[in-house]
């Protein structure tokens, strides 16, 4: 199975970008690559997923590694409710392969200081 | 868009007795998850229907814990007997459809309940 790794907890001033790495060496060609995450006292939700090229959304941007073994999500200006969890999702195949499975690892938690 | 329902929020026990979580997807999705999330640890899965059958049940303590999804629309957890690392929270989420939609692999997270075993 695809795994991810990243790093435990990173620090961010309030109104700087912030770079969250996470590396997926076992991703195939096919396999989405997906972020979600956690604040305190709630359920995770979705940030974005990518398959290729880089991917911007309302909410981050997620840039991918030409040869899609890792790939950093950036918030570009953090708030204090960014605060939160990050998960990056092991990539799973959309059709047949894992089933489309969400597996959670430990995430980076992302303190942000005002 | 109401999002997923789940209750109660809160549930404490004593071990060895049993205990029930309720889920209500959004309208629509067909895809349905049950998570279990210890303190400090990150979600794990432990059952995925699609509509009404299970998708992956590989991860669920089978002796103890089962879920139903009648009619591929709300879905129940049970937890019977409970024991002291059960303590943890229960979420669920759905998603649209496994692998299409807009947004692929969208899924949508309820608030959990919160259960202590004592």
């Amino acid at each position: 199975d695809a795994k991810t790794t990243q790093p435990n907890s990173m620090e961010s001033n309030e109104e700087e970008p912030v770079h969250l790495p996470c590396n997926h060496s076992t991703i195939s060609g096919t396999d989405y690559i997906h972020w979600y995450r956690q604040l305190p006292s709630q359920g995770p939700e979705y940030v974005i997923h990518g398959l290729t090229s880089n991917v911007n959304n309302r909410m981050a941007s997620l840039a991918i590694a030409e040869d899609r073994k890792s790939s950093t999500l950036i918030l570009h200006r953090a708030t204090l409710r960014d605060a939160a969890v990050y998960y990056c999702i092991p990539p799973y195949q959309l059709h047949g392969g894992s089933q489309g499975n969400l597996i959670f690892g430990k995430g980076t938690k992302l303190s942000v200081k005002p | 868009e109401a999002g997923v329902a789940q209750s109660p929020r809160y549930k404490i026990i004593e071990k060895r007795q049993s205990v029930a979580f309720w889920c209500n997807p959004i309208s629509g999705h067909a895809t349905l998850y049950w998570y279990q999330q210890i303190l400090g640890q990150g979600p794990k899965l432990l059952i995925q229907f699609q509509n009404n059958g299970v998708v992956d049940d590989s991860q669920l303590p089978k002796d103890r814990f089962s879920a139903e999804r009648l009619k591929g629309v709300d879905s129940t957890l049970k937890i019977q007997p409970a024991k002291l690392e059960d303590s943890a929270v229960y979420l669920c989420a759905s998603s649209l459809r496994r692998g299409t939609g807009a947004k692929i692999g969208e899924a949508f997270f309820g608030q959990g309940t919160r259960l202590t075993v004592v």
